[in-house]
């Protein structure tokens, strides 16, 4: 059965760092995409970016571009999203999930909350 | 970026209708279009890949359409646990951007 299980919620103030994880099993982890979504509160959802666990290949959004960093460690079959200086503005859901055509398979999502 | 928009933003409808929600995007995404269900608090369900194949385990109330730029997704007779959040995703080019999102809710 694939599973994406990501860590659990965070609660930090601004201007800390964050390390999220979503690690994939029953599947080849090297073999597809795992890609980073964003849900702000109430909101609809936004691409941050993806990686390919086999190469480390990094696309980023725009949006996000300079903002996280997205890495994988294929030994352990774990994809990570990580701030090196959180804001307010990133208090949100992160989801990750699995890039077959489309993203098939989704993690239960890690919520941030960046508060002083 | 290709810009995805969505309409409309939200449905009123109730048990038994049939609805169509539409996604239109900036540019020509060929065929490479997602449809999701969200819940409330739960990640989002793939429905539909490829503008039209419906993904393993989704009801065949559900259908979809298009190609180039405008592209549907119609439920057929709307079930109770139909009544959610819908987007529409673009994997023809990065970033891959989704819809606004259309609320579909109990009249």
């Amino acid at each position: 059965e694939v599973q994406l299980v990501q860590s659990g919620a965070e609660v930090k103030k601004p201007g800390e760092s964050l390390k999220i994880s979503c690690k994939g099993s029953g599947y080849s982890f090297t073999n597809y995409w795992i890609g980073w979504v964003r849900q702000m509160p109430g909101k609809g959802l936004e691409w941050v970016g993806i990686i390919y666990p086999g190469d480390s290949n990094t696309r980023y959004s725009p949006s996000f571009q300079g903002q996280v960093t997205i890495s994988a460690d294929k030994s352990i079959s774990t994809a990570y999203l990580q701030w090196s200086s959180l804001k307010a503005s990133d208090t949100a859901m992160y989801y990750c999930a699995r890039q077959r055509v489309a993203a098939d398979y989704w993690g239960q999502g890690t919520l941030v909350t960046v508060s002083s | 970026d290709i810009q995805m928009t969505q309409s409309p933003s939200t449905l009123s409808a109730s048990v038994g209708d049939r609805v169509t929600i539409t996604c239109r995007a900036s540019q020509s995404i060929s065929s490479w279009l997602a449809w999701y269900q969200q819940k409330p608090g739960k990640a989002p369900n793939l429905l539909i890949y490829e503008a039209s194949s419906l993904e393993s385990g989704v009801p065949s109330r559900f259908s979809a359409r298009g190609s180039g730029t405008e592209f549907t997704l119609t439920i057929s007779s709307l079930q109770p646990d139909d009544f959610a959040a819908y987007y529409c995703q673009q994997y023809n080019s990065y970033p891959y951007t989704f819809g606004q999102g259309t609320k579909l809710e109990i009249k």
